[in-house]
């Protein structure tokens, strides 16, 4: 079964940090692309960020640039976001998701079911 | 950043009527674009991609029509299941990805 599995997410502080992990299974992971979307409370989606298969090619929304980091790790078939000097506004349910293609070059056909990230003093 | 909007926010329609669901975009975005359904408390699933492809296991009554800034989503004879919210997505521009603000579809 082609699964995505989000974990990591929680209460943190405004100002600290947090990582997030996408475990990958039934699929051939280091063929695909893969990327981050979040959904704030009640609201819509929000692309974050996106890796080519390779990391070769890496792309954020301006909302998260400087702040996070994504990467992956092919061997783990894992992807990761590296989340710091997070803000109230960062408050979200993050989903990781995978592309259709090698490159960051097509739709997501694949998504996780979530992890939820509040930031809150 | 290329802005999508989607029309109208809510959609009211009786079960077996057509829904028609429209996207803009602020540029041209050829045809990489993709649809989205949204049920309360699930992930996203995608739809349609490259404006008008059926992903794997959609019905039939789904189908999407355009190119370059205009684009349409229909459901042919609206099911029950078929209640939620549906967001469009531009995947032209690299590094951006861009959604719409979603239509909710919901029962008349």
């Amino acid at each position: 079964e082609v699964q995505l599995v989000e974990s990591g997410g929680g209460l943190v502080q405004p100002g600290r940090s947090l990582r997030l992990s996408c475990a990958a299974s039934g699929f051939t992971f280091d063929d695909y692309a893969m990327h981050w979307v979040r959904q704030a409370p009640g609201k819509g989606l929000e692309w974050v960020s996106g890796i080519s298969w390779n990391s070769g090619s890496i792309g954020y929304a301006d909302s998260v640039k400087g702040r996070f980091t994504i990467s992956r790790d092919n061997a783990k078939n894992s992807l990761y976001l590296q989340m710091n000097s997070l803000r109230a506004e960062d408050t979200a349910l993050y989903y990781c998701a995978k592309d259709m293609g090698w490159e960051p070059s097509d739709a997501f056909d694949i998504w996780g079911q979530g992890t939820m990230v509040t930031v809150s003093s | 950043e290329i802005v999508m909007t989607q029309s109208p926010a809510t959609l009211s329609v009786s079960p077996g009527e057509r829904a028609t669901l429209s996207c803009r975009a602020s540029q041209s975005v050829s045809s990489n674009l993709a649809w989205y359904q949204q049920k309360p408390g699930q992930a996203p699933r995608l739809l349609i991609y490259g404006a008008s492809t059926r992903a794997t296991g959609i019905p039939a009554r789904f189908s999407g029509s355009g190119s370059g800034t205009e684009f349409t989503l229909t459901i042919s004879s609206l099911q029950s299941e078929d209640f939620a919210v549906y967001y469009c997505q531009q995947y032209n521009n690299w590094p951006t990805r861009t959604f719409g603000q979603g239509t909710k579809v919901e029962i008349k």
